[in-house]
């Protein structure tokens, strides 16, 4: 099975800072990465697929970039509804796995 | 509006089986691969399988192969989850999620329902 590590696993930052958010997988997975949003509560929402391509309706401060078995995903000038957890998912062939998650808090 | 609600969550004791649902709506059901991932309290996701649209071919995760059976009813649009011989490890919210026609991501989740394994 391909495993998905995710760093870090928490990070505490503060409204209008840019964060990044790293995902590693443990072969070559080429552009087939997803990054999801967990706020507090709620079910995961997804962000970005195939590494860097925006779902529908995420704002453009959201970015994914990376390929093989290095991705980031970057927020710009955080925004109060961004924090909460999130998760990349390889989507190269099952077993689907996911990251251990990243906690973003605010400072 | 698309839609996913799972039910049939509860207390169930060690050793036990539950049957989870998952009811969909807005959408062609018929049409698309739906999984299950579930969440123990305050850990990560984890994919526990998969079924295409006309139930031909259902995919596990390896460790989760002999304790879970995933089946649909397209007539009913409905998902399926049976769990048996549940351990405490099992205790977690329990996502339905709709992967693309065209790709293996999920684009919608719906909000879980919550089985807890206890006697």
């Amino acid at each position: 099975d391909i495993q998905m590590t995710q760093s870090p696993a928490s990070l505490s930052a503060s409204v209008g800072e840019t964060v990044t958010i790293t995902c590693r997988a443990s072969e070559n997975i080429y552009s087939y990465l997803a990054w999801y949003q967990q706020k507090q509560g709620k079910s995961p929402q997804l962000l970005v697929y195939n590494a860097k391509t925006l779902a529908e309706g995420v704002p453009s401060r959201f970015s994914g970039s990376g390929s093989g078995t290095q991705f980031s995903l970057k927020i710009n000038s955080l925004q109060p509804e961004d924090f909460g957890s999130y998760y990349c998912q390889h989507h190269y062939g099952t077993p689907y796995t996911f990251g251990g998650g990243t906690k973003l808090e605010i400072k | 509006e698309v839609k996913l609600l799972e039910s049939g969550g509860g207390l169930v004791q060690p050793g036990g089986s539950l049957k989870l649902s998952c009811a969909a709506s807005g959408f062609d059901f018929s049409r698309y691969w739906m999984s299950w991932v579930r969440q123990a309290p305050g850990k990560g996701l984890e994919w526990i399988g998969e079924i295409n649209p006309d139930s031909s071919t259902i995919n596990y995760t390896p460790s989760l192969k002999d304790k879970f059976i995933i089946s649909r009813d397209n007539a009913k649009n409905t998902l399926y989850l049976q769990m048996s011989k549940v351990r405490s490890e099992d205790t977690a919210l329990y996502y339905c999620a709709r992967r693309t026609v065209v790709d293996w991501y999920f684009d919608v989740w719906g909000a879980g329902t919550t089985v807890t394994v206890s006697s």
